[in-house]
């Protein structure tokens, strides 16, 4: 099983700052299929990216995501209010796993 | 695309549940459904998935044996269930559209919360 491992755990940021989100697989993740999600508190996870770097749809542009191999990374350009809150990593090249997620605070 | 979930349950171990998911906007059995649990608090863990056209099914190694998964395609509904609760499966449980079959999750239910407790 490939697991992910996402860091940091906990990201203290103000509005309008750059965000740098690190997941890190165990071994390769098969065609760098990965993908990013956002979940708030009392909501279901919301798909960001996937293919490693595709937005999905209706997804702003401040997204972004990248990377291959064994390391992926999801920017948020500039955070929006609306922008905190939990964020989980996903492969899909070997079977389904999740990261533990990064939390996204305001600071 | 919809999908939604049937409302909260509270249960005691040993009792059987069967939760749903109804989907709208695109066609049921064009494309693979997931399960995906959330333990107060934690993270998400993947299930599994069923096709509803044929109801192929497969199951993560760790949801094997545990529960079963189908489908009512003549109401675009997808099922999960237990035959005998713990109070460990106590978690929100959430039904997601699955792209292909080592999938992503475009669209997700709104979630069941699922307690379990004597």
């Amino acid at each position: 099983e490939i697991v992910l491992t996402q860091s940091p755990d906990t990201l203290s940021l103000s509005p309008g700052e750059r965000a740098t989100l690190s997941c890190r697989a165990s071994q390769r993740v098969p065609g760098s299929y990965s993908a990013w999600y956002q979940q708030k508190p009392g909501q279901a996870p919301r798909l960001l990216i996937f293919g490693a770097s595709s937005r999905a749809t209706g997804i702003p542009d401040r997204f972004s995501g990248r990377g291959s191999g064994t390391d992926f990374t999801l920017t948020i350009r500039s955070l929006e209010p609306e922008d905190f809150a939990v964020y989980y990593c996903q492969q899909y090249g070997s079977s389904v796993t999740f990261g533990g997620g990064t939390k996204v605070e305001i600071k | 695309v919809q999908l939604v979930q049937s409302g909260a349950e509270v249960k005691k171990p040993g009792e059987s549940l069967k939760i749903s998911c109804q989907i709208s906007g695109y066609r049921f059995i064009g494309y693979w459904l997931a399960w995906v649990r959330q333990m107060p608090g934690k993270d998400l863990e993947y299930m599994g998935i069923i096709f509803p056209e044929d109801s192929d099914t497969r199951y993560s190694p760790s949801f094997e044996g545990q529960v079963s998964f189908s489908v009512d395609t003549s109401i675009s509904t997808a099922h999960l269930q237990w035959r005998s609760l713990k109070a460990s499966d106590t978690a929100m449980y959430y039904c997601a559209r699955a792209v292909g079959d080592t999938p992503y999750f475009d669209y997700w239910g709104q979630g069941t919360l699922v307690t379990v407790s004597s």
